[in-house]
């Protein structure tokens, strides 16, 4: 199957600074990504939806401004938290599919801690 | 939105025993797909199955799109098998994101 891979696997961060999680598509295009969080022992929440070449689209309730979304090119869409606090500590997992109304692939996530 | 329940929330098993995990959800989908989530957090794609059966080793799923459930077998369980189960959906056609259900934790005892 498609190959999405994601980075970094895991990353501790002080309160206030930014990190930048990149999700790409190893050997196929995306125009679409989607950016999933979830909180231990709960289920995976979409966050956003990531367009090649346009604003990102947030779910209700997700901060635009601080999770900005990134997708410059076909096999890369980047996730960056700004100004971290230690309620943004979460499981960060991204999306893709070769082709709409295929299977969809997912990153191996990533593991936000903030102190 | 559309909404998915999965049952049971937690299943306990022996080494070697069949179980059944259900989805149902509650409108229309193109696009139904199963997970298993490991220790790590890595989501492993076990079925895309919007309709039909498939089976892959010890497991299979059935999808009844009509009455909108989905039901996933795993057999003869090993302990490889722990870990969360998720069910996740689709609708409308086109590149759209999936919704969960909020999974089965499985754990198989030795």
């Amino acid at each position: 199957g498609a190959v999405v891979s994601q980075h970094p696997s895991r990353v501790i961060c002080k309160s206030g600074t930014s990190v930048k999680i990149e999700c790409r598509s190893l050997d196929f295009q995306a125009t679409t990504m989607f950016w999933y969080r979830q909180f231990p022992k709960q289920s995976l929440m979409l966050m956003a939806t990531s367009n090649e070449g346009s604003k990102a689209t947030y779910e209700q309730g997700v901060e635009k401004d601080k999770f900005l979304i990134n997708h410059a090119s076909l096999t890369l869409s980047t996730l960056t938290v700004t100004s971290a606090h230690p309620e943004d500590s979460s499981f960060y997992i991204c999306s893709a599919r070769l082709q709409a109304n295929t299977e969809a692939f997912f990153g191996q996530g990533t593991r936000l801690t903030v102190v | 939105g559309i909404q998915v329940e999965q049952s049971p929330p937690d299943l306990i098993l022996q080494e070697g025993a069949n179980s059944t995990l259900r989805c149902n959800f509650s409108d229309s989908v193109n696009n139904l797909q199963w997970f298993h989530q490991n220790p790590w957090g890595q989501l492993i794609n076990l079925f895309y199955i919007p309709s039909g059966t498939k089976q892959n080793g010890r497991l299979s799923a059935t999808t009844v799109a009509t009455e909108r459930y989905s039901l996933l077998y795993i057999s003869s369980s090993q302990t490889t098998d722990s870990g969360v189960y998720f069910c996740a959906v689709g609708q409308n056609s086109g590149n759209t994101p999936l919704v969960f259900g909020k999974g089965t934790r499985l754990s198989v005892i030795a």
